[in-house]
């Protein structure tokens, strides 16, 4: 069964620093991977996603990730944040013959000015 | 497209009563999913439909819960009778697995308060 995993519940961080959100997944077969944003009060939006060529995806907003097959991960990263990215990100797995996205618990950033 | 549309926004009701709460996914997309967020629970799936027909209802809570698509356009959830424990976001989406592959595209959300 898929699983995801993100460490990290809350991540403060100063405007203009950088940030990795980290995202570990477990699957048995070929995924696609994606990450969400949620803004307060907001549905989520799609950040990004992979499904297959180029480890390194580049998403909205100036975030991009990248897949690692051998450590199962998907960290999502931004070299310097704004204050509007105080949001809710979620990190997703399905499976590329299956139609439920599984996601992750969220982790919450929040940019101090 | 004006992306998927949820109704009403807000809704407050009584312990008891029956709450409907409804959506209309993305012209052409043939999955549809209804999603709880509480801040103990997080993200919940609740049921997905292909095609209009209910593929995995597992998340489903309790038979109080139910949901219907009777066409492609039109989508609701139902709990009859609603406790103050219902209470929650109620999130819709919808996807095409023929093109943006399995990349689900949410509603607003409908936050439910059961009093």
């Amino acid at each position: 069964a898929q699983s995801v995993t993100q460490l990290d519940s809350q991540v403060p961080v100063f405007e203009e620093a950088p940030v990795e959100l980290r995202c570990n997944y477990s699957s048995s077969v070929s995924v696609y991977l994606f990450w969400y944003v949620q803004y307060p009060n907001q549905g989520l939006q799609l950040l990004l996603k992979y499904l297959s060529g180029s480890t390194l995806v580049k998403g909205i907003n100036g975030f991009e990730a990248e897949f690692n097959k051998s450590q199962t991960s998907f960290h999502l990263r931004k070299p310097s944040v704004h204050i509007s990215d105080t949001a809710e990100y979620f990190c997703a797995v399905s499976e590329t013959s299956y139609d439920k996205v599984i996601f992750g618990p969220g982790t919450s950033l929040s940019v101090i000015p | 497209d004006a992306g998927v549309i949820q109704s009403p926004r807000h809704e407050v009701t009584e312990m008891g009563q029956e709450v409907t709460l409804r959506c209309k996914p993305i012209s052409g997309h043939d999955y549809l999913f209804w999603y709880r967020q509480t801040m103990m629970r997080g993200l919940e799936l609740l049921i997905y439909f292909n095609n209009n027909v209910p593929i995995d209802d597992s998340g489903m809570p309790e038979d109080r819960f139910s949901a219907k698509m009777p066409n492609a356009s039109f989508s609701t959830l139902k709990i009859q009778p609603s406790e103050p424990r219902d209470s929650a976001v109620y999130f819709c989406a919808s996807s095409s697995t023929g093109r943006d592959q399995n990349e689900q595209f949410f509603g607003p959300g409908t936050r439910l308060t059961v009093l």
